[in-house]
């Protein structure tokens, strides 16, 4: 089965620190990658998509990468601002037919202080 | 483009009694998926809808059903509720084809009291 783990847990930075968040999986037989934000009490909103026959996606501020082989993604924010505020989760979609069934990591709680 | 819209946004039900949540697609998408959000096991995965049929099933007992109707939105329905039903029950939709990236609704918060 497969297995998302994200480290660190929690995360503090001051403004305006770049930093990066970790996504680890199991079976690196997967469709794709995507990467979300959360905020307290709501939905998840998508940041970033990675096809398994990609390395990177950018968007803005964010850099996501993917090692499929070795099981690892990488988010990295730049500049942080005290809005990137946010619970953040990977997850991944094997690649069995049929199945669009995501697995998710525990996320990562990141606070940026002004 | 409207988002995915989900309803009720609160419930506070009792046990034993049983409960039904609705989602509506975004527009021309076809596949809908649920998913359970606890503080304890995080996001797990009920099941998914295609074309008013179940694709796919996650790991939960048979209190948990859905179903899908011909304009994409779906229900779902949790019968007898136990105090461990309490959560976010989250829904995403997608395009057709695993390539496609989903997209959530801002989730149910149900609490069985």
């Amino acid at each position: 089965k497969q297995e998302v783990t994200q480290i660190p847990a929690a995360l503090s930075v001051p403004e305006g620190e770049n930093l990066v968040l970790n996504c680890s999986f199991t079976d690196s037989a997967i469709y794709n990658l995507q990467w979300f934000r959360q905020d307290p009490g709501k939905g998840l909103t998508s940041l970033l998509l990675i096809q398994s026959s990609q390395r990177e996606q950018t968007s803005g501020r964010l850099n996501a990468s993917l090692d499929k082989s070795s099981g690892r993604s990488t988010l990295y924010i730049a500049a942080s601002q005290p809005g990137d505020s946010a619970t953040y989760l990977c997850a991944v979609k094997g690649d069995q037919t049929g199945a669009n069934n995501l697995f998710f990591g525990t996320g990562t709680r990141l606070t940026v202080i002004p | 483009k409207a988002g995915v819209t989900q309803t009720p946004r609160y419930l506070i039900k009792t046990r034993g009694q049983q409960v039904t949540l609705s989602c509506s697609p975004i527009s021309g998408h076809r596949s809908v998926s649920w998913y359970q959000q606890t503080p304890g096991q995080g996001l797990q995965f009920l099941f998914e809808y295609f074309s008013e049929t179940q694709r796919n099933k996650g790991n939960f007992p048979g209190r948990f059903s859905g179903r899908q109707f011909s304009n994409s939105r779906s229900e779902m329905n949790v019968s007898t509720l136990e105090l461990g039903d309490s959560a976010l029950y989250l829904c995403a939709s997608s395009r057709a084809g695993a390539a496609y990236e989903q997209y959530f609704g801002p989730g149910t918060r149900l609490t069985v009291t």
